[in-house]
């Protein structure tokens, strides 16, 4: 069965405090791997796709990349307002639906 | 930017009683999809329709479950008899023919059944 895996399920931070989440993926024939971010009571937003181990992608303070099994989304130097829940989906085979993770909710304290 | 637009925000409905969520997708998508996030649960998949036809479907999308576009602009979602275990928020999303993969969701619809 396809699954999509978080860790860790809540980390805080201080403004300023680099990190990592992670996310890793049992998909067969995976398409794609996403990365949203979900704000309390919102839909997804979404912020990064990937679609071949070793790619990478960056927007301002975050960077998102892969391998054949995971996929890391780094938080340099977070500011409060990054706080959110990260999501990571895949899709994969014939399928076009987003198989999602759990979340890691994010908090990074002024 | 253009967005996909879900009303009610929310909505209070009696068990058993039939409920109709809207959705108008980003206007030159093709491709619709809904998903629910039940409370401190994972965001999962219920449908996704192509073309006028449903293209797939989770096991969580029973009979009680149907969809249908109605004109050009709407997706709607139907559950003719809910239950109290269909409380939860109800995510429209729709991607583009090009990068047909990313999906773009809306704010939800919280449906609450007492």
């Amino acid at each position: 069965e396809d699954q999509v895996t978080q860790s860790p399920e809540a980390l805080r931070l201080q403004e300023g405090e680099s990190s990592s989440l992670n996310c890793s993926y049992t998909v067969s024939g995976l398409r794609g791997l996403f990365w949203y971010r979900q704000d309390p009571g919102k839909g997804p937003e979404f912020l990064f796709t990937l679609y071949s181990a070793g790619e990478e992608k960056e927007k301002e303070r975050l960077k998102a990349t892969l391998t054949k099994k995971e996929s890391f989304l780094h938080i340099t130097a977070p500011k409060p307002e990054d706080s959110a829940t990260y999501l990571c989906a895949a899709t994969g085979g014939s399928q076009g639906n987003l198989i999602f993770g759990k979340g890691t909710k994010l908090s990074v304290k002024p | 930017e253009p967005e996909v637009t879900q009303t009610p925000s929310h909505q209070v409905t009696q068990m058993g009683q039939e409920v109709i969520l809207r959705c108008v997708p980003i206007s030159n998508h093709l491709y619709f999809y809904w998903y629910r996030q039940i409370l401190g649960q994972k965001v999962e998949f219920l449908v996704s329709f192509y073309n006028n036809e449903i293209s797939e479907k989770s096991e969580i999308f029973d009979d009680q479950f149907s969809v249908e576009r109605p004109d050009g602009s709407n997706f709607t979602l139907k559950i003719r008899s809910t239950k109290l275990e269909d409380s939860a928020m109800y995510f429209c999303a729709s991607s583009g023919t090009v990068a047909k993969n990313i999906q773009y969701f809306g704010a939800g619809t919280r449906l609450s059944v007492l």
